[in-house]
């Protein structure tokens, strides 16, 4: 079975410029989330997708934006990109939250790893 | 504001002893806990977890045992072992209705000495 795939894995971007990453979650999950991370500062939550409908969003400015497709695979776009977004992007997969059931880990794809100069 | 803390950025043990990481919250409606281990250059992968209704969890080497009243949760990996050495996360969850989001912490950089 195949992980969570995140292309591309490493991404230069001028300041002010703009970004989309992708994220192939695994097959037959339907919720996706995106995290930032930054040195110091852990996971930080983005937002989350579930049949194409964003339920959960974290606290960033709209320049942050996703969308999910009918196949389940998110994209991520950063407008006007700024130095302080320099991060590692964490996509994550998983079943989503059923009621009552209790493992709906989410499973982590490597990261894209965007540098704003 | 942090609702999930890792107060120690960095913890060394020994070989073969034990490794115990913390992690404190202060949202009494999360219901579920995490830990996720994390290599460089790699995303985080699934440890360990517990639903706030238990108050511990043991997987081999691994146990996690959550203190609901304290609003503390930690980690004790035994032995150690070198391949150990990583960056620990801890997660709660958070939602409602059949919605929700993970609020992580810094992590914990675990380096285990041989």
């Amino acid at each position: 079975k195949a992980g969570v795939t995140q292309t591309p894995r490493y991404l230069i971007k001028t300041r002010g410029q703009q970004v989309t990453l992708s994220c192939s979650p695994i097959s037959g999950h339907r919720s996706v989330s995106w995290y930032q991370q930054t040195p110091g500062q852990g996971l930080q939550f983005l937002f989350e997708y579930f049949s194409e409908t964003q339920r959960n969003k974290g606290n960033f400015p709209g320049r942050f934006s996703g969308r999910q497709f009918s196949n389940s695979r998110s994209e991520m776009n950063v407008s006007t990109l700024e130095l302080g977004d320099s991060a590692l992007y964490l996509c994550a997969s998983s079943l989503g939250w059923v009621v009552g059931q209790e493992n709906t880990e989410a499973f982590f794809g490597q990261g894209t790893r965007l540098t704003v100069v | 504001d942090q609702q999930v803390k890792q107060n120690s950025p960095s913890l060394s043990v020994q070989e073969g002893r034990i490794s115990i990481l913390n992690c404190d919250y202060t949202n009494s409606m999360f219901d579920y806990f995490l830990w996720y281990k994390k290599y460089p250059a790699e995303g985080p992968t699934f440890l360990i977890s517990i639903s706030s209704i238990k108050d511990k969890n043991e997987d081999g080497r691994f146990t996690v045992f959550l203190n609901k009243s304290a609003k503390h949760l930690s980690l004790h990996i035994v032995p150690s072992q070198p391949g150990d050495s990583a960056v620990y996360f801890c997660a709660a969850r958070e939602g409602t209705s059949g919605t929700y989001k993970y609020i992580f912490g810094t992590g914990t950089r675990l380096k285990v000495l041989a």
